[in-house]
């Protein structure tokens, strides 16, 4: 079956650092282009980052110098390395799977249930 | 403040068809044919409904379709049913910059 599953959420103060983790299984994430989408409380969906296959990664400017995409091939795992957090940062973090036209994004076809990031003091 | 814009809620009857529209800029909707529209019921993750505009995925009903005009995306629901009230929203590609943005949502409700 193909899945993401992520964890690594839970309550952090601002300035503070957090890992997101997405375990995928029924595919090969290093073959795939794989983003994070996170949504605020009652908001909508905000693109955050991506790894292509080839290693290139983009960033969301609201979160750029601070967050840092990465996968662990054997592990077949994305992650999410989320420094100097802000109390904006707070929301649900989806990992979800691209589906790509050569290196332009058609559409998110797999998402993982989210994980929840609080930044609170 | 959302790149892509959305009406905040729309509503219909069972067996109604109803419209949501998405409207971008010439950057992103208006330059490419790649708007995907998801599903979100609550508490639940985004599914996809549509992509590449008006293309349907494996096991998503035929009662979804898309289209195009210009800088503004259509989602359109036939024989509107009870659980197709969800939030639903558009994303776009936008460029190597920018590169995806999301419309802010819009809830549907079945009367």
């Amino acid at each position: 079956e193909v899945q993401l599953v992520e964890s690594g959420g839970g309550l952090v103060q601002p300035g503070g650092s957090l890992r997101l983790s997405c375990a995928a299984s029924g595919f090969t994430v290093s073959s795939n282009y794989m983003s994070w989408v996170r949504q605020a409380p009652g908001k909508g969906l905000e693109w955050v980052s991506v790894i292509y296959s080839g290693g290139s990664t983009y960033y969301a400017d609201s979160v750029k110098g601070r967050f840092t995409i990465s996968r662990h091939n054997s592990k077949n795992t994305l992650y999410l390395q989320m420094n100097s957090l802000r109390a904006e940062d707070t929301a649900v973090y989806y990992c979800a799977r691209g589906v790509v036209i050569t290196t332009i994004p058609v559409a998110f076809d797999i998402w993982g249930q989210g994980t929840m990031v609080t930044v609170s003091s | 403040q959302s790149a892509l814009t959305q009406p905040a809620s729309v509503s219909g009857s069972p067996g109604q068809s109803i419209t949501i529209s998405c409207t971008g800029t010439s950057s992103d909707v208006g330059s490419y044919n790649l708007v995907s529209w998801y599903q979100q019921h609550p508490g639940k993750a985004p599914k996809l409904m549509i992509y590449e505009g008006s293309k349907r995925p494996s096991g998503v009903s035929n009662r979804f379709s898309g289209s195009k005009s210009g800088n503004t995306a259509s989602l359109t629901i036939s024989g509107l049913q009870a659980e197709d009230e969800a939030d639903y929203y558009c994303c776009s590609y936008a460029g190597s910059s920018t590169y995806v943005v999301f419309g802010g949502g819009t809830k549907l409700t079945v009367l």
